[in-house]
C-alpha cells in the first residue's frame, strides 16, 4: 500500500510568482486535504476536495486554489506570493466520512 | 471558533523517565487526534479517541479524552530517543467529521540519552 506522496520536496520561489504543488492519495483514499504549515506552528487547514469539488475551505483568500483529478491526486496553486506564504504545505487524505487523516512528508517552500 | 491549547510547549526528558502532554480544548471535543511529527516533516498517524473516558495505547504510548471531552492527555512510559519530536493535537472543527482538521501549536519533546 503506497502512503500520501507530495513534489516537489522543496521550492523557492521570488514575490509575485505562482506555484504548484502536487500530491498522490494513499490508495484508495478518495478526500484529500491542504494544510499550512508555519515555523513553529501546527498545521492550518486550507481546503478539502471530494468527487474532485472543493468541501470545505479555511481562512485562506481565494488566491490560493485547487484540484482534484479522477485519480484522487491533487494540486494546489498559489497566486501572487507573498512572503508569509513560506511554510510546510501537507497534504493529507483519507476515504470520505472515515475519521483517519494520513499526511504527506510535505513541500516546504521559500518565497524570496 | 475552536482553539487547541498544548502544555507544555517543550520538554526535555533523560530516557527512561515518564512524561505526559496536555491538549485542551476550548468547546466540546468529537474526536481528538494525536500525531507525532519529526522537524520538518509529515505528520505521523497516533491514535484517535472519539468517546468520553476512552483511552487507548500503542507500544508505550497511552492517550485518554476525559469525561467532558475538553481535554486529552498524552503519556510516555519510559521514554527512548525515539520518542523525540514534536506531538500535537487535532480536532474536527466542525461538530461531527468533516475533516476539517485544527490543530494546537504542538510540544517539542527531546529525550537525552
Amino acid at each position: 500500500e503506497t502512503g500520501v506522496t507530495q513534489s516537489p520536496t522543496h521550492l523557492i520561489k521570488t514575490r509575485g510568482q505562482q506555484v504548484t504543488l502536487r500530491c498522490s492519495s494513499q490508495s484508495g483514499h478518495n478526500t484529500v486535504s491542504w494544510y499550512q504549515q508555519a515555523l513553529g506552528q501546527g498545521p492550518q487547514f486550507i481546503f478539502q476536495y471530494y468527487r474532485e469539488e472543493e468541501n470545505g475551505r479555511g481562512n485562506f483568500p481565494p488566491r490560493f486554489s485547487g484540484l482534484q483529478f479522477p485519480n484522487y491526486s491533487s494540486e494546489l496553486n498559489v497566486n501572487a506570493l507573498e512572503l508569509d506564504d513560506s511554510a510546510l504545505y501537507l497534504c493529507a487524505s483519507r476515504i470520505w466520512n472515515s475519521y483517519e487523516q494520513y499526511f504527506g512528508p510535505g513541500t516546504r517552500l521559500t518565497v524570496t | 471558533s475552536q482553539e487547541l491549547e498544548q502544555s507544555p510547549q517543550s520538554l526535555i526528558v533523560q530516557e527512561g523517565k515518564n512524561l505526559t502532554i496536555n491538549c485542551t480544548s476550548s468547546k466540546t471535543l468529537y474526536g481528538l487526534y494525536w500525531y507525532k511529527q519529526k522537524y520538518g516533516e509529515g505528520l505521523i498517524f497516533l491514535m484517535m479517541l472519539q468517546k468520553g473516558g476512552e483511552e487507548k495505547s500503542h507500544e508505550k504510548i497511552t492517550a485518554k479524552l476525559d469525561e467532558k471531552k475538553q481535554q486529552s492527555s498524552l503519556h510516555i512510559t519510559a521514554s527512548q530517543p525515539s520518542h523525540a519530536g514534536i506531538y500535537l493535537c487535532g480536532a474536527d472543527a466542525g461538530s461531527g467529521n468533516t475533516g476539517k482538521l485544527i490543530f494546537g501549536q504542538g510540544t517539542t519533546l527531546q529525550v537525552k540519552p
